[in-house]
């Protein structure tokens, strides 16, 4: 079964730092682009970042450059977010995705709260 | 980033077809196409179609795509009950180099 779970939520200080991981399975995980998105609290989707299978290209939304980082383990099939100088804003639930033409593998997200 | 523009909300009577529209520019929906994406409450997104109109499997020909210039539309036939949730479109821009997303349509099935 093709998978994504999510994990590494919870609550943190503005200012704070967290990681995020997304362990993938049941398909070749270094064939593909994978993304983070996430979705704050009743509003819609946002893209964060995504990245390349040989991990060579990388892109951010502009309200998390230089904060986040997306990175990845080809040989743990895994995704990650860091996620440092948070923001009130930054409060969502942030989805992996894998990338096939459009996000068509969605894992089931992990809430990040950030407090002031 | 600007994003793609659909409306926020469509009511439509059951049976009926309801047509959801997203508007983008030259840059995204004109050039690379849309994808579709539906998400009910609580749930994550399941991915309708994409590239205008390749339907993932499993996903019923009721749902049908189609591009005009930067507008993509998302076509729902015979409404369920079922098809009561949030419609997101997606696309790549190469002008931001990000992928784009509409604010979403909320579908209501009377």
């Amino acid at each position: 079964e093709v998978q994504l779970v999510e994990s590494g939520g919870g609550v943190v200080q503005r200012g704070g730092s967290l990681r995020l991981s997304c362990a993938a399975s049941g398909f070749t995980f270094n064939n593909y682009w994978m993304t983070w998105v996430r979705q704050a609290p009743g509003k819609g989707l946002e893209w964060v970042a995504d990245i390349k299978q040989d991990v060579n290209e990388k892109n951010y939304v502009d309200s998390v450059k230089g904060r986040f980082t997306i990175s990845r383990d080809n040989a743990k099939n895994s995704l990650y977010l860091q996620m440092n100088s948070l923001r009130v804003e930054d409060t969502a639930v942030y989805y992996c995705s894998r990338q096939a033409g459009a996000f068509d593998i969605w894992g089931q997200g992990t809430m990040v709260t950030v407090s002031s | 980033q600007a994003g793609l523009t659909q409306p926020p909300s469509v009511s439509k009577d059951l049976r009926q077809t309801a047509t959801l529209t997203c508007t983008g520019n030259s840059n995204n929906v004109g050039s690379q196409g849309a994808a579709w994406l539906q998400q009910h409450q609580g749930h994550p997104p399941k991915l309708l179609s994409y590239r205008n109109n390749n339907r993932p499997s499993g996903i019923s020909e009721r749902f049908s795509a189609s591009r005009s210039g930067n507008t993509a539309s998302l076509t729902i036939t015979g409404l369920q009950p079922e098809d009561e949730a949030d419609y997101y479109c997606s696309a790549w821009d190469t002008s931001l180099s990000a992928w784009v997303f509409g604010g979403g349509t909320k579908l209501t099935v009377l």
